[in-house]
C-alpha cells in the first residue's frame, strides 16, 4: 500500500525531549522531503534530500535534523530546540526531476506536552 | 525566492456551479507547477501538472506566464470534489518542491 510509510501515526512526547519520526519508501525514489502541515499555513518544507548522504535545509529547518544513510529511509528528528513542535508531519518521495510526481505518506501527528 | 500563493483559504460553491481555485507564483524562470489534492482521510496526491495540459476529473489548469498564475478550474462542481487543494512549484536553482497554503473547496448539495 502506497510505497511510502510513516511511523508512528500518533506520537506523544514530553517537552524537552528529542523525538525521531520514521519515513521509509520502497519506490526506488532518490528524492525525499519532510513537511510540516499546520492549519492555515499549508505545507512548509523542513528538509529535503535528492541523493543518499546529502540533504538540504528547507524553509523551516531550525530545530530539526535529518539523515539519509539509505536510499529508502529519511528519518526526521524534532529536537528540543524546536519551539512549537506540536504539528502534523508529512514525508514525501519522488524521482529526481522537475516534472515528477511526489508520493506522500499518511503523516505523523506529534503532540508535545 | 520562489513562492506560491493561494489567496483563498475556503471556497464554497453549490453543486453544478463553476469552480476556480486561484494560484499565483513568483519565479523568474520557467516554472514547473502542479495541483495536489487531499480528500478527507486520504493521502495528499497529485491531481495534475501543467506540462501535461490534461483534464483530470474535469479539472484543468492553464499556466499564464504573463500573470504568473496557474488557476485550477472546473465548469461544474460535484460534491465529491470537496477537498483541500494545494498548488505546488518544483524546480529552480534549489530544486525544492514548494506548496501554497491550500484552499478548502466545499461543494454544497
Amino acid at each position: 500500500d502506497g510505497g511510502i510509510t510513516q511511523s508512528p501515526k500518533y506520537l506523544f512526547r514530553k517537552e524537552g525531549q528529542n523525538v525521531t519520526l520514521s519515513c521509509e519508501q520502497n519506490l526506488n525514489h532518490d528524492a525525499m522531503y519532510w513537511y510540516r502541515q499546520d492549519p492555515g499555513q499549508g505545507l512548509r518544507l523542513i528538509y529535503y534530500s535528492q541523493i543518499v548522504n546529502d540533504f538540504q535545509k528547507g524553509d523551516i529547518a531550525e530545530g530539526y535534523s535529518v539523515s539519509r544513510e539509505k536510499k529508502e529511509s529519511f528519518p526526521l528528528t524534532v529536537t528540543s530546540a524546536q519551539k512549537n513542535p506540536t504539528a502534523f508531519y508529512l514525508c514525501a518521495s519522488s524521482s529526481v526531476g522537475a516534472l515528477t510526481e511526489a508520493f506522500f505518506g499518511q503523516g505523523t501527528r506529534l503532540t508535545v506536552v | 525566492a520562489q513562492r506560491v500563493t493561494q489567496p483563498e483559504k475556503l471556497l464554497s460553491v453549490f453543486k453544478g456551479a463553476p469552480v476556480e481555485l486561484k494560484c499565483n507564483y513568483s519565479y523568474s524562470g520557467s516554472p514547473e507547477l502542479f495541483w495536489y489534492v487531499q480528500y478527507s482521510r486520504q493521502r495528499l496526491q497529485l491531481l495534475l501538472r501543467h506540462i501535461s495540459r490534461e483534464s483530470i476529473k474535469g479539472f484543468t489548469a492553464d499556466l499564464n506566464k504573463g500573470e504568473t498564475s496557474f488557476h485550477l478550474k472546473k465548469p461544474f462542481a460535484q460534491e465529491e470534489d470537496s477537498a483541500m487543494y494545494y498548488c505546488a512549484f518544483h524546480g529552480g536553482a534549489t530544486n525544492k518542491l514548494i506548496f501554497g497554503t491550500g484552499t478548502l473547496l466545499a461543494v454544497q448539495p
